[in-house]
């Protein structure tokens, strides 16, 4: 089955620095890759996502890169905010299958004021 | 904008008993999900809906059970709850199969004593 890994477990930044969260998956297979934000308390919310057909997708602060050949994906969050702090998840999934979705073990990240 | 809702947000019970947890999308959403968040485990999948009247098992499915009497709720219960499954469990919704566009609800943190 798939596999995705998540790295790193937790990240600290200055505020108005760069974060950048990567992960990795196995299964050549997934073509769909999420990205949620879970503030404490909260759900995950989706932030962006990226299809295997597009190498970069960006939206505002946020930006996604895909690079199918490695299978590794990455999130970066530019000029970085006190209330970007939260845990956030990448998933790879294989949109054919309804149950074919796995989620990384999550990033906490802390924007130092 | 409701979108989706669970409840009970808390819950204690005791080893043996039961409960049913509720699940409700005001999105008219197919797709309906049953999570698990465990520390350090990301999300698991317990049981999943592609429409109103069926459930599969996802990857964590032993002692759980579910139903889909309606399109917009989707019921996960528990017949004699472990201290094992004590967790938060998140429930979410999809217009698109393979959790695409998905919208989480605010979860349901459980504790089996």
């Amino acid at each position: 089955g798939e596999n995705v890994e998540q790295h790193p477990s937790t990240l600290s930044v200055q505020e108005g620095d760069s974060a950048v969260i990567k992960c990795t998956y196995s299964d050549s297979a997934s073509n769909y890759f999420p990205w949620y934000k879970q503030e404490l308390g909260k759900g995950p919310q989706l932030i962006i996502d990226i299809r295997s057909n597009v190498g970069e997708k960006k939206d505002q602060r946020i930006a996604v890169t895909l690079n199918k050949t490695a299978k590794h994906f990455s999130l970066h969050i530019t000029e970085t905010q006190p209330e970007d702090s939260a845990v956030y998840f990448c998933a790879a999934s294989d949109s054919g299958g309804y149950q074919k979705v796995t989620f990384g073990t999550g990033t906490k990240l802390q924007v130092i004021p | 904008n409701a979108g989706v809702t669970q409840t009970p947000k808390f819950r204690v019970l005791k080893t043996g008993q039961s409960m049913t947890l509720l699940c409700a999308q005001d999105m008219n959403h197919e797709y309906m999900y049953w999570y698990r968040q465990d520390p350090g485990m990301g999300l698991r999948l317990i049981h999943y809906s592609v429409g109103e009247g069926t459930t599969a098992k996802g990857e964590v499915p032993d002692g759980y059970n579910v139903s889909r009497l309606k399109k917009q709720n989707f019921l996960l219960g528990l017949e004699s709850a472990a201290p094992s499954q004590t967790s938060v469990y998140f429930c979410a919704s999809s217009s698109a199969q393979g959790l695409t566009e998905a919208f989480f609800g605010q979860g349901t943190r459980l504790t089996v004593v």
